[in-house]
């Protein structure tokens, strides 16, 4: 099985700040790559696929990249709304369909 | 637009049964994979089961296997999961989420573009 591998587990950033979240899979994933973002209470919403390509109505702030086993999430001025944990998961070889652990974003 | 409304969760005790739901509008269900995935209490996500459009095919994660079950009914565009011999640690929210079917995916599997809001799922004596 593949490992997904997201840092940090937790960042605090203020408004504006461009971040970054880190994905590292066991294994190459040929950008078969997902990002995810979940606020509480809330399900996960689609941001990307395919590593870098930016789901429907996604702002363009949020941007993807990397490929092999390294991969990114940035996001270029973070906004309030952005607060949120991020989760990237994998389906290059699946079953099973792993997600990292998450990273948290919060407000600095 | 694309709606996926779960239900069925509640709190069981342990070593019981329950089936959840998931009723989907908005898109030809039947020409879709689905999955199952819960998250624990301030936990991340897992992914528990996929279903294949048709119903053909069935996976399922490690810590699932042999106690539950993946099932859809294309009639009335739902998909279920029947959960037995339920443990504490099966205390979750549980999500469906709709596989997209075009576009950059790789081999037979994609990402899921659609999930529904959850019910949870307490296992409690």
């Amino acid at each position: 099985d593949i490992q997904m591998t997201q840092s940090p587990s937790s960042l605090s950033a203020s408004v504006g700040d461009r971040v970054t979240i880190t994905c590292r899979a066991s294994q190459g994933i040929s950008n078969s790559l997902a990002w995810y973002q979940q606020k509480p209470g809330k399900a996960p919403k689609l941001l990307l696929y395919a590593a870098s390509r930016l789901e429907s109505g996604v702002p363009s702030r949020f941007s993807g990249s990397g490929s092999g086993t390294d991969y990114t999430l940035t996001i270029s001025s973070l906004q309030p709304e952005d607060f949120a944990t991020y989760y990237c998961q994998q389906y290059y070889s699946t079953p099973p369909y792993t997600f990292g652990q998450g990273t948290k974003l919060e407000i600095k | 637009q694309v709606q996926l409304v779960e239900s069925g969760g509640g709190v069981v005790q342990p070593g019981r049964s329950l089936r959840l739901s998931c009723a989907a509008s908005g898109f030809t269900f039947s020409s879709y994979g689905m999955h199952w995935v819960r998250q624990a209490p301030g936990k991340g996500l897992e992914w528990v089961a996929v279903i294949w459009y048709d119903g053909s095919n069935k996976y399922y994660a490690d810590s699932v296997k042999g106690r539950f079950t993946i099932s859809r009914d294309n009639s009335k565009n739902t998909l279920y999961l029947q959960m037995n011999s339920l443990r504490a640690e099966d205390t979750a929210v549980y999500y469906c989420a709709r596989e997209a079917l075009l576009g950059y995916c790789s081999g037979g599997s994609c990402y899921l573009d659609y999930w529904g809001q959850g019910t949870l799922v307490t296992v409690s004596s």
